[in-house]
């Protein structure tokens, strides 16, 4: 099974700071990898997939970029409405799987 | 507007069964990959089972032989049969389901149903 080890698994940051959370994967998924967020008590929501690719509707702040088996997104300048937990998840292979998630919360 | 309902959660004790449902709309069911995913309280996202448009299944290793992956797309309909079922099954499970996009992974989440089992 692939292995996706997400860091940090907390994070606490101010309005207006630039995040980067990473998401390492224990073998090559070519780049195919998603990342959600989630708010307490809702659903998780899709951010980017492809490793880059802005999904429909999500704001410009946000974006994602990839090294080898390394992934990141960053969020450029965080607004109130940021704070949640983040998930990375690769759909290279079955078992499908996700990191342990990353919150992000109030400095 | 794409929407997805589950229904059928509830309490059961171990070893009990239950059918979750989720029921679509706004799309063209039969032709989209779907999915479950769980949560426990409190944790992270756990991947349970996907069927693809034809009927093919796919199950976590925890899941297999316990867990039932199906679909009726004439009643644009995705259900999960659980038998067997554990403490450690307690979450809320999502029905989730695939992009249109090849590239892409989940874009539609409903919003669960819980599954407690405990004595």
């Amino acid at each position: 099974d692939i292995q996706l080890t997400q860091s940090p698994s907390t994070l606490s940051a101010s309005v207006g700071d630039r995040v980067t959370i990473t998401c390492r994967a224990s073998q090559d998924i070519s780049r195919w990898l998603a990342w959600y967020q989630q708010k307490p008590g809702k659903a998780p929501n899709l951010l980017i997939y492809k490793a880059s690719t802005l999904q429909s509707g999500v704001p410009s702040r946000f974006s994602g970029s990839a090294s080898e088996t390394e992934f990141t997104l960053t969020i450029s300048s965080l607004q109130p409405d940021d704070f949640a937990i983040y998930y990375c998840q690769q759909y290279k292979d079955y078992p499908l799987t996700f990191g342990g998630g990353t919150k992000v919360e109030i400095k | 507007e794409v929407r997805l309902v589950e229904s059928g959660g509830g309490l059961v004790k171990p070893g009990g069964s239950l059918r979750l449902s989720c029921a679509a709309s706004g799309f063209s069911f039969s032709t989209f990959r779907m999915n479950w995913v769980r949560q426990a309280r409190g944790k992270g996202l756990e991947w349970v089972s996907s069927i693809t448009r034809t009927g093919y299944t796919y199950y976590a290793d925890t899941m297999k032989g316990r867990f039932t992956i199906s679909r009726d797309n004439d009643k644009n309909s995705l259900y999960l049969q659980m038998d067997g079922l554990r403490a450690d099954d307690t979450a809320t499970y999502f029905c989730v389901r695939d992009c249109s996009s090849t590239d892409c992974s989940h874009d539609y989440w409903g919003q669960g149903t819980q599954v407690t089992v405990s004595s």
